[in-house]
This record gives C-alpha cells, sequence and structure tokens, in this order.
C-alpha cells in the first residue's frame, strides 16, 4: 500500500508569503504527526492529530504557524508570514493509533527554502 | 537539559568493527524507547524497538537501563552500508503521546 505522501517536495519562498505543506498519511493512520528537522539538527515536535483534534499543539513556534486535519485524513501545515528561520525540513509521520508503543511511519518530507 | 540526549559524533569505524552508542533521558516516567535509522537526506525509518529485557536483530542488539535512565544500541560486524545517522526516541506515555527525538549519533563505516 502507499506510504505518508506529503507535497510539495520542495518549496521556495520570499519571506513574508504564506504556504501551505500537505500530507496524506497511510489510509487507517488516525495519528499524525508534524514535526521539523532543521540543517544538522534533530527532529523538532510541532503538532499531533489524534482524529481530526489536536491534543497538543505545544510545539509549534509561534502563532504563525497552524495546522488542521480533515475527515480523519490529509493534514495541512500553514504557515504564514514566512521568515528565514522557518527554512527547515518539514516531515509528518502517521501511525495506526495514539499510543505510546506506536510506531511512526514518516514522509520523505517537504524542504522549505524562505529566502 | 534535553529530554533526550545523543552524542552527534560522527563515529568513525573500519567495517567488521563493533560500535556502540547510548542515549540519555531526563523523564523518568518515560515508557517506550525506540532506534530509528535516518539516512542523508531521507526520512526517518524505525530500527527497533528497545525492550526492558533488551532485545536483538540479527547485528543489531538494544538495551534500556531504567535506573540509570539510557538506552544503548550495538552494532556488530558493521557493513558500508550501516553508515547513517541514528536517532533515539523516546514517548512519556501516561497520555503524553510524542514520541520525543534525540538529535541523532552520526555512524560512519569505511572500507
Amino acid at each position: 500500500g502507499a506510504g505518508v505522501s506529503q507535497s510539495p517536495s520542495n518549496k521556495v519562498t520570499e519571506k513574508g508569503k504564506d504556504v501551505e505543506l500537505r500530507c496524506d498519511p497511510i489510509s487507517g493512520h488516525t495519528a499524525l504527526y508534524w514535526y521539523r528537522q532543521s540543517l544538522g539538527q534533530g527532529l523538532e515536535f510541532l503538532i499531533y492529530f489524534q482524529g481530526n483534534s489536536a491534543p497538543d499543539k505545544s510545539g509549534l513556534p509561534s502563532d504563525r504557524f497552524s495546522a488542521e486535519r480533515t475527515g480523519g485524513s490529509v493534514s495541512t501545515l500553514t504557515i504564514q508570514r514566512t521568515q528565514q528561520e522557518d527554512s527547515a525540513v518539514y516531515l509528518c509521520a502517521s501511525s495506526p493509533r495514539t499510543g505510546f508503543n506506536e510506531k511512526l511511519f514518516f514522509g520523505s518530507g517537504t524542504q522549505l527554502s524562505v529566502l | 537539559r534535553k529530554e533526550v540526549e545523543q552524542d552527534p559524533g560522527p563515529f568513525n569505524v573500519p567495517e567488521g568493527a563493533t560500535v556502540a552508542f547510548n542515549c540519555t533521558y531526563s523523564n523518568s516516567a518515560s515508557q517506550s524507547f525506540f532506534w530509528y535509522r535516518q539516512d542523508c537526506r531521507k526520512e526517518p525509518k524505525l530500527l527497533m524497538s528497545v525492550y526492558s529485557s533488551g532485545n536483538e536483530d540479527g547485528r543489531f542488539t538494544a538495551q534500556l537501563n531504567r535506573a540509570s535512565q539510557y538506552i544503548s544500541l550495538l552494532i556488530r560486524d558493521s557493513k558500508l552500508s550501516d553508515s547513517a545517522t541514528y536517532l533515539c526516541v523516546v514517548n512519556i506515555g501516561g497520555g503524553s503521546y510524542i514520541p520525543t527525538f534525540g538529535r541523532g549519533t552520526s555512524l560512519i563505516v569505511h572500507p
């Protein structure tokens, strides 16, 4: 079956523009996670969804960041008024359910470059 | 103090060597532990879970030391294809289902 799909794979934007990043999880997976990874750094948690609700948004860096998930499937991460420090790889992962023993399946990420 | 800490390396070893990485975690309530592997410019993929009793998968052995709050990964008979970054992941559980990643340890296996 298909894995986690993210689009676009690469996005170059100008400072101050808004961007939308999309994640299509594995069919049937109820949990969905967004992380970002800056060059040479570890994965920084942003937000996770259980179904369509986001129990924990504590990782969102600022109010310029928002995310939603509809139909228990596709999720969109939106960054408004992008800044150069937003440049990173944005990774989405899904798992069959939330739980501390669940394995994460990652998409290949969106490389965001803010000029 | 970071929640999950790893030596970033790089660990540079010859083929056939045995190499070990450690990862420490700060929250004693942590419930589950994993090692993921990340190749250059690729997404992380699960390598193995880490059980209280320790577990082995071929050349890879993972162990958990709850008293000292660390997990370890041992790779025997290293292959060139083992070159990657190894990410330690800890999940606190208890209602918080957020896998927390360490920064990763880079391994380079040379001929």
